[in-house]
């Protein structure tokens, strides 16, 4: 199956610096990838879309400037968390689609999320 | 804003035994359902895609049930093993909508 890799897996910073993330998808290009955030005992829930050469679209309520996305190539889409502070310490986990079948088929492969604290 | 549930929250059987959980979603503008595993430290996993009101996906011991008219889907596992311990995700899809995910059941299965 579809294999998707997320890096660092864990990160531990200072207030007000800034963290990225990495997802790729390492065995097919992936014209759209998705960053998601969990609290704890909560579900996903979807901050942004991220799409190959274009500007990504974020959900209600999720700040643009604070959660930075790049989508450079069909493998690698980058999530910058900016002047991070304690209230964004969560679990922040990607995924990307990848069609197989029918358009109303596809599913979306994730990676295995990066846990972040934010001292 | 879409509400998905799953129940229940978290589940123990042992080993061998049988079990089954609900995801609930909207029954109105029914795109697709999804069924992911996720294991500690790990990706989730996908398991099934369903489209159609009446579907039924296999998968070894694992195998899952559609009913959009009444906006539910079950899963289930036939002689549970420890390793299919793990949190199972369902995710929602009405047209035109990006996945609504569920909160989870976290399955312990006891040796």
């Amino acid at each position: 199956g579809a294999v998707v890799s997320q890096h660092p897996s864990w990160v531990i910073c200072k207030s007000g610096t800034s963290v990225k993330i990495e997802c790729r998808s390492l065995d097919f290009q992936a014209t759209t990838m998705f960053w998601y955030r969990q609290f704890p005992k909560q579900s996903l829930m979807l901050m942004a879309t991220s799409n190959e050469g274009s500007k990504a679209t974020y959900e209600q309520g999720v700040e643009k400037d604070k959660f930075l996305i790049n989508h450079a190539s069909l493998t690698l889409s980058t999530l910058t968390v900016t002047s991070a502070h304690p209230e964004d310490s969560s679990f922040y986990i990607c995924s990307a689609r990848e069609l197989s079948g029918t358009r109303r088929e596809e599913t979306q492969y994730f990676g295995p999320g990066t846990r972040l604290l934010v001292l | 804003i879409l509400n998905v549930e799953q129940s229940p929250q978290s589940l123990h059987v042992q080993e061998g035994d049988s079990t089954n959980f609900t995801c609930s979603f909207p029954s109105s503008n029914f795109y697709a359902l999804h069924w992911y595993r996720w294991e500690t430290a790990k990706s989730p996993e996908a398991l099934f895609v369903m489209t159609l009101n009446g579907d039924e996906k296999k998968k070894g011991r694992i195998s899952a049930t559609l009913n959009t008219k009444e906006g539910y889907s079950y899963l289930y596992i036939k002689g549970s093993q420890p390793e299919d311990s793990a949190t199972y995700l369902c995710a929602f899809r009405n047209y035109g909508q990006n996945f609504v995910f569920g909160p989870g059941t976290r399955l312990s299965v006891l040796p």
